[in-house]
């Protein structure tokens, strides 16, 4: 049973430029969440997606965007990188309706350093 | 949301039980007190969840007061693979696809 990937594992572009990183949930669940984390903060809750569609949004600009596909892994794109923006993004899967917050799983983020 | 505080580190040593306490005034009549632990370049990962008095699992314990403005996660006879960051967390668990708000965490150090 594959547990939630993330990729690539590490990635370094240059202020300005834009980024996508992939995630493909772990089997059986449907939503897709992001969070961004920076050097020794605690994750930041950026958007969520479920139906291929963005239902919740956390405090981030419109530079972060998404994407669900049908098969229900997630994109997540940013735009006109800032120094800012580097940190460890995560993304974390669920299965919608399912009760218990015990049931999101996190893979292992993909770090991103901005130049 | 209710707002968590919680230490920003301890130190323990093996074989040592850790109990960290994590303040939520604010907790609502519907939220519940969740933990989870992350390690370096790792996705944090669920220890556990309660809601009142106490609940024990293979990895920990968690002591919840009556009045719930507290929580405390116990960690028995800890090894040198449970320093990590803590985190708790209190919020509404009636659907898993629930926002989870992070704090800064606790950063827990076993040393031998």
């Amino acid at each position: 049973d594959a547990g939630v990937t993330q990729s690539p594992t590490h990635l370094i572009k240059t202020r300005g430029q834009q980024v996508t990183l992939r995630c493909s949930p772990k089997s059986g669940h449907d939503t897709v969440s992001w969070y961004q984390q920076a050097l020794g903060q605690g994750p930041q809750f950026i958007f969520q997606y479920y139906e291929e569609e963005e239902r919740q949004r956390g405090n981030f600009p419109d530079r972060f965007s998404g994407h669900q596909f049908p098969n229900y892994s997630s994109e997540l794109n940013v735009n006109a990188l800032l120094l800012g923006d580097s940190a460890l993004y995560l993304c974390a899967s669920s299965l919608a309706g399912k009760e218990g917050i015990d049931e999101q799983y996190f893979g292992p983020g993909t770090r991103l350093t901005v130049t | 949301l209710a707002k968590t505080t919680q230490p920003i580190s301890m130190d323990s040593y093996e074989g040592q039980e850790v109990n960290i306490t994590c303040s939520h005034n604010n907790i609502a009549t519907n939220d519940y007190i969740t933990w989870y632990q992350q390690f370096p370049s790792q996705g944090p990962r669920f220890i556990i969840q309660g809601y009142k008095t106490k609940v024990t699992n293979e990895v920990a314990s968690l002591f919840i007061p009556a009045d719930r403005k507290s929580s405390t996660l116990s960690l028995p006879r800890v090894s040198l693979s449970d320093t990590a960051v803590y985190y708790c967390l209190v919020g509404a668990a009636m659907d898993s696809s629930y926002k989870l708000i992070f704090g800064s965490g606790t950063r827990l150090l076993v040393r031998p």
